[in-house]
């Protein structure tokens, strides 16, 4: 149980091009989904908070215009990078949690590559 | 401000020894405690978590240890096996709130 999934797992897009990235609770309700951002060898930078119907909120200093995030289901969060530059290519990370668990349930990652 | 500290960026234990990986915190105000491992390119597994009000769960290989004074975690892995060789991550959730606060991660490595 507890299964999130992502899509696509890597992608690679143009410079000043946007692209989405899916993140759903294959088995589960999600109440919140939260997306993270890695950098190589790093922690886990959290971007944004989601809850179903609700807008998200962003972490200080991400940018909510640049990084779209909707929740529009109990079972999927959609992530946009619009206009992507070099220097949001990334690993990207969302995971999910219903209302009865504390524990965070993490999906796969997305390498985004912004040539 | 880092709020949850994992001091050792590295460890390497001999298969069939125990791992022992930390964990300090800072924030009075969290109450639940959660590893996770992670293996390269992929998404965090949860592996076993704690609440403030305990100071022992066990699963397992995988035993958490809390010591509220010291603000301090751990985790045990005994025995270690070479599958155990990823990054583990503790975090910790301020009581009320949905988010989690990462360490900086320990980058396990068990020798054959």
């Amino acid at each position: 149980g507890a299964v999130v999934s992502q899509h696509p797992s890597w992608v690679i897009c143009k410079s000043g091009t946007s692209v989405k990235i899916e993140c759903r609770s294959l088995d589960f309700q999600a109440t919140t989904m939260f997306w993270y951002r890695q950098f190589p060898k790093q922690s886990l930078m959290l971007m944004a908070t989601s809850n179903e119907g609700s807008k998200a909120t962003y972490e200080q200093g991400v940018e909510k215009d640049k990084f779209l995030i909707n929740h529009a289901s109990l079972t999927l969060s959609t992530l946009t990078v619009t206009s992507a530059h070099p220097e949001d290519s990334s690993f990207y990370i969302c995971s999910a949690r219903t209302g009865y668990t504390h524990e965070q349930y993490f999906g796969p990652g997305t390498r985004l590559t912004v040539t | 401000d880092q709020q949850v500290k994992q001091n050792s960026p590295s460890l390497s234990v001999q298969e069939g020894r125990i791992s022992i990986l930390n964990c300090d915190y800072t924030n009075s105000m969290f109450d639940y405690f959660l590893w996770y491992k992670k293996y390269p390119a992929e998404g965090p597994t949860f592996l076993i978590s704690i609440s403030s009000i305990k100071d022992k769960n066990e699963d397992g290989r995988f035993t958490v240890f809390l010591n509220k004074s010291a603000k301090h975690l751990s985790l045990h892995i005994v025995p270690s096996q070479p599958g155990d060789s990823a990054v583990y991550f503790c975090a910790a959730r301020v009581q009320g709130a949905q988010k989690l606060v990462f360490g900086q991660g320990t980058r396990l490595t068990i020798n054959p």
